[in-house]
């Protein structure tokens, strides 16, 4: 079955700061991986996704992520953090059988200093 | 483009009530998922409907249940409610789905008293 593990629940950087998010997934196939982001009292939206074309997956708002297969991972990065990235974080994985069905990580939550 | 609509936003029940929550997908999109959201259960998935058919199901009990209309606007039914049905309900659409983006909702907050 596939899941995905969210190594921190809270992440704090300060303004200007490189940011790092972490996650490892487990999938017997080729998964498909994404990044969510959602803002208190508003719903998620899709920073990116990989559906196995390049490793390295460009996002919105300066956000991008790379698959390292040989590591399980898809971690979450961007060179400078900004007042508005504070927000929660959440790794998904598509289920190989019901690719319509999304299972969310627990979720980071990125504090933004001044 | 409007995006995905969730009525009402909030809403507060007490136990043994049923509820009933709506759903708008963006136009042109047939496939709506829903998902429940609570600080001690993360991100569930619960169904997800395409032309009126439910084409997925989560791990919920039948007390939850779910239908599409002709128009892809879907809607949630929760019966016998309990405390712990209290949560955000996130619904979302896509074109077809199978790897389309998900477009989320803001979703209903349903408070169990």
């Amino acid at each position: 079955a596939q899941s995905v593990t969210q190594l921190d629940s809270h992440v704090s950087v300060s303004e200007g700061t490189p940011v790092l998010l972490r996650c490892n997934y487990s999938s017997s196939y080729s998964p498909s991986l994404f990044w969510y982001v959602q803002h208190p009292n508003k719903g998620l939206q899709l920073l990116l996704k990989y559906t196995s074309a390049a490793t390295l997956v460009k996002g919105i708002n300066g956000f991008e992520a790379e698959f390292k297969k040989s590591e399980t991972s898809f971690h979450l990065t961007k060179p400078s953090a900004h007042m508005s990235d504070a927000a929660e974080y959440f790794c998904v994985v598509s289920d190989a059988y019901n690719t319509d069905k999304l299972i969310f990580g627990t979720g980071t939550r990125l504090q933004v200093f001044p | 483009k409007a995006g995905v609509t969730q009525t009402p936003r909030y809403l507060i029940k007490t136990r043994g009530q049923q509820v009933t929550l709506s759903c708008s997908p963006i136009s042109g999109h047939r496939s709506v998922s829903w998902y429940q959201q609570t600080p001690g259960q993360g991100l569930q998935f619960l169904f997800e409907y395409f032309s009126e058919t439910q084409r997925n199901k989560g791990n919920f009990p039948g007390r939850f249940s779910g239908r599409q209309f002709s128009n892809s606007r879907s809607e949630m039914n929760v019966s016998t409610l309990e405390l712990g049905d209290s949560a955000l309900y996130l619904c979302a659409s896509s074109f077809e789905n199978r790897n389309n983006e998900q477009f989320f909702g803001p979703g209903t907050r349903l408070t169990v008293l």
